[in-house]
């Protein structure tokens, strides 16, 4: 199952540089998607979300962009920090259902 | 600012054996859920949980795995009969509404099958 992919397992970044994590899915009838981070030996800690009715949403450092027809969703971070490296999950919610279907995530390190 | 937290952080069991893996989501939350991931592998949904009975299940979720809401305050997976390849990381996580609305993770409760 493989409704939601993210292919880049690993991105390294310089500091202050612009990160950007990218998620594609494959089912139209997801309207709702969120990004995770997630540390070592801790859970998933919410980051940002987008409705499938806007194309961009941001929170401060964090944007994410949605592409319907493309059905794609990027995440920038920018400034990049040391603190952001962990891994980032790409997630999606849609139709009657209200479980989340992960991305296999990928590793950011933010270099000094 | 609330969380969601699990007990215990790890739990190391024989093959056969029942476990009851525990979680307290944060207080005014409605919706609750468990996830797993086993190692190397994606976050994967189980069971979603509201108004005291099971809303959604995957099919992973077999007979062999049951969840509770004993109280006000606690949510609990069980799993009857643990087999090696129950082995993962289990995460409880709750939401204020369904659907659209975040859901928020405890820190995950690590479950080995020896």
């Amino acid at each position: 199952d493989q409704q939601v992919k993210q292919n880049s397992p690993s991105l390294s970044v310089q500091e202050g540089r612009i990160s950007i994590l990218n998620c594609d899915y494959t089912n139209s009838m997801f309207d709702y998607f969120l990004w995770y981070k997630k540390y070592p030996a801790e859970g998933p800690t919410f980051l940002i979300s987008i409705s499938s009715i806007k194309d961009k949403n941001e929170d401060g450092r964090f944007t994410v962009f949605l592409n319907k027809s493309a059905k794609h969703l990027s995440l920038h971070i920018v400034p990049s920090q040391p603190g952001d490296s962990a891994v980032y999950f790409c997630a999606a919610l849609g139709g009657a259902t209200n479980k989340l279907i992960f991305g296999t995530g990928t590793l950011l390190a933010v270099q000094p | 600012e609330p969380e969601v937290t699990q007990t215990p952080s790890h739990q190391v069991t024989q093959m056969g054996q029942e476990v009851i893996l525990r979680c307290v989501p944060i207080s005014n939350h409605l919706y609750f859920y468990w996830y797993r991931q086993i190692l190397g592998q994606k976050v994967e949904f189980l069971v979603s949980f509201y108004n005291n009975e099971i809303s959604e299940k995957s099919e992973i979720f077999d007979d062999q795995f049951s969840v509770e809401r004993p109280d006000g305050s606690n949510f609990t997976l069980k799993i009857r009969s643990t087999k090696l390849e129950d082995s993962a990381m289990y995460f409880c996580a709750s939401s204020e509404i369904l659907g659209g609305d975040e859901q928020y993770f405890g820190p995950g409760t690590r479950l080995t099958v020896t």
